[in-house]
């Protein structure tokens, strides 16, 4: 069983539309969590960290839920900018563990 | 942020060359780690390194090897390159302030021909 699990999708929403990832993970000792964004052919970078009582950014927010071991990523009023590929992310020690993605097109 | 530089964006070697990637930190971060990224299965940790010639299998290490001889520098080595290790290559360093965040380099494109 893989530690981070994602549906790879494709999400093609239309621009404006409300849009949530969602991702499971096996360890019960994972310790931190993040969403990175991933462009085409360019590295990872970090979105947002995510904390047990939830956190915003602007139009997205994450949230972590412990006892099912799951995190979710909402994206409201999609941009054509955030069309990427978002990587799940969960730390154990040193240990990071990554899902594969979920991609997302946002159309005109 | 952390400033990750990797050698190459492209390279092109041919089976059985020794290749080497290398990976510069520009802050005084002690862990670094490189990772393959492949279509369908994410990425996967190759080695890290925790300090200076300090290192650690992660979960794919056959095939190869790794250097820190200073604490910028993390080096990656194909000791004898096959067309399966054709991938995306990507270092990392470990921030440790505030939340513990991996910061990654643009990412070697590597092709085995």
């Amino acid at each position: 069983r893989k530690e981070v699990e994602q549906d790879p999708g494709p999400f093609n929403v239309p621009e404006g539309a409300t849009v949530a990832f969602n991702c499971t993970y096996s360890n019960s000792a994972s310790q931190s969590f993040f969403w990175y964004r991933q462009d085409c052919r360019k590295e990872p970078k970090l979105l947002m960290s995510v904390y047990s009582s939830g956190n915003e950014d602007g139009r997205f927010t994450a949230q972590l839920n412990r006892a099912s071991q799951y995190i979710s990523l909402l994206i409201r009023d999609s941009k054509l900018s955030d069309s990427a590929t978002y990587l799940c992310v969960t730390n154990t020690g040193n240990q990071f563990y990554f899902g594969t993605g979920t991609s997302l097109t946002v159309i005109p | 942020d952390v400033k990750v530089t990797q050698s190459s964006r492209y390279l092109v070697k041919r089976t059985g060359e020794k290749v080497f990637l290398e990976c510069v930190q520009d802050m005084d971060h002690e862990n670094m780690f490189w990772y393959r990224q492949d279509p369908g299965l994410g990425l996967r940790l190759i080695y890290f390194s925790y300090d200076v010639k300090m290192k650690e299998k992660g979960d794919i290490p056959e095939g190869y090897s790794v250097s820190r001889e200073k604490k910028e520098r993390f080096s990656l080595i194909l000791e004898s390159a096959s067309t399966n290790q054709t991938s995306m290559y990507l270092c990392a360093v470990l921030s440790g302030l505030a939340t513990d965040t991996q910061y990654f380099g643009p990412g070697t494109r590597l092709t085995v021909l």
